[in-house]
């Protein structure tokens, strides 16, 4: 079974703070994405890699960055976290190339920012 | 831009019921759709996924269908069970893109 990790389930920053949420998957997946979740707004994606250090922007990239060195891991940086980022974190891989394959979420990090 | 749009958006029905959830997607050139099961607080988890070549798929007491012309997925659950109250989540792959497009959701309440 595909199994996606991440680092934290909850998480409680101080406004201003570099906020670092690890994502890892063990099934050498090339597609790897982050997605925040919203009431009322749903899955809305921020960015997503097709491979080690290859990234693309999605909806929301604004106040966030990534990082792929590792085919295994995706981490998503907030560099100066604010409250509109209060939110919950969703990490997904994909087999990738042309498969139309299932996507595998991780258990989510729900990230507080005071 | 493919938009994906998921009706109704909550429903509550008494244990034992058949029901239909609704999935309309507005580019009918798709890859795949697949459905997700979301419990509260956790990641999401994929249900069944149906290929663009595909007319349904079925998993134990859950069947989902594909009408590409039309653009309509129906995730039909029979004989439900408290255990099913979640959301439930459509995606779409497609319009040349691998990057899902992800509905909204229905938020499904079982009650005995």
């Amino acid at each position: 079974d595909v199994k996606v990790t991440q680092s934290s389930r909850y998480l409680v920053k101080r406004t201003g703070e570099k906020v670092f949420l690890e994502c890892v998957q063990d099934m050498d997946h090339e597609n790897m994405f982050w997605y925040r979740q919203d009431p009322g707004l749903g899955l809305r994606l921020i960015y997503f890699s097709y491979d080690v250090k290859m990234k693309e922007k999605g909806d929301i990239p604004e106040g966030y960055s990534v990082s792929r060195e590792k085919k295994e891991r995706f981490s998503l940086i907030l560099e100066s976290a604010s409250t509109n980022q209060t939110s919950m974190y969703l990490c997904a891989s994909s087999l990738g190339g042309e498969s139309t394959d299932t996507q595998y979420f991780g258990p989510g990090t729900r990230l507080t920012v005071l | 831009k493919q938009e994906v749009t998921q009706i109704p958006a909550a429903l509550s029905v008494p244990e034992g019921e058949n029901l239909v959830l609704n999935c309309s997607f507005t580019d009918s050139a798709i890859y795949n759709l697949q459905w997700f099961r979301q419990d509260p607080g956790k990641g999401l988890t994929s249900l069944l996924l149906i290929q663009s070549s595909q007319r349904e798929q079925t998993s134990g007491r859950l069947n989902a269908s594909l009408d590409k012309s039309s653009g309509r997925s129906t995730l039909y659950i029979a004989a439900s069970q408290p255990g099913d109250s979640a959301t439930y989540l459509c995606a779409v792959e497609g319009g040349g893109s691998y990057i899902p497009t992800f509905g909204r959701g229905t938020s499904l309440i079982v009650h005995p």
